[in-house]
């Protein structure tokens, strides 16, 4: 079965700072990858998807990477905000299967 | 488009009643799913739908778990007899067809609470 760890499990980074999210999949073999924020007590805003062929994505302040041969992926997220606050989820699809594996997330605290 | 929306947002319910929630997808979203999250996890995969067809259920849908998706628009998540464990947020997410390139949208999630 599929184990995806999130580290550091929690973040608290004064504002303007850069960090860096990681995310591993016991199981190298990801199809492709969705990076999520979700606010306390919503649902799930999806920020960027790295496609089985791509190795990095970006938007905006946000860049995200895979290297599938480790399964291993990171966010970057440059010149954080007090609204970046939020739990990261990193989540990951297997070839042959449509449903995403999650990580238990980063809850990233950003103070003004 | 606006986006994934769930009904309802909270269900406060006693052990042993039966639930039902609803997922209206993204309207020209043929592929649907529905998570489990508990409190501290990640969301786990319980099924998915590509149109009406059920093409994917995992294990941690027992037997007291029934989803359905008439005519491939919204879909349906019944739990008859509610037990404790069953406190989640239930969360819908759609997409696409189209291989690795079509991202899953999500929606806010029935917060389910069994008394």
């Amino acid at each position: 079965k599929q184990e995806v760890t999130q580290i550091p499990a929690a973040l608290s980074v004064p504002e303007g700072e850069n960090l860096v999210l990681n995310c591993s999949f016991t199981d190298s073999a990801i199809y492709n990858l969705q990076w999520f924020r979700q606010d306390p007590g919503k649902g799930l805003t999806s920020l960027l998807l790295i496609q089985s062929s791509q190795r990095e994505q970006t938007s905006g302040r946000l860049n995200a990477s895979l290297d599938k041969s480790s399964g291993r992926s990171t966010l970057y997220i440059a010149a954080s905000q007090p609204g970046d606050s939020a739990t990261y989820l990193c989540a990951g699809t297997q070839t042959g299967a449509n449903n995403l594996f999650f990580g238990t997330g980063t809850r990233l605290t950003v103070i003004p | 488009d606006t986006g994934v929306s769930q009904n309802p947002r909270h269900k406060i319910t006693k052990r042993g009643q039966n639930v039902t929630f609803r997922c209206d997808p993204i309207s020209e979203h043929n592929r649907l799913y529905w998570y489990r999250q508990t409190l501290g996890q990640g969301p786990e995969f319980l099924t998915y739908f590509q149109n009406e067809a059920q093409l994917e259920k995992s294990r941690l849908l027992s037997d007291r778990f029934s989803a359905e998706r008439p005519k491939g628009s919204f879909s349906t998540l019944e739990i008859q007899r509610t037990e404790q464990g069953d406190s989640a947020m239930y969360l819908c997410a759609s997409s696409l067809e189209g291989g690795d390139s079509q991202p899953q949208h999500f929606g806010d999630g029935t917060r389910l609470s069994i008394l």
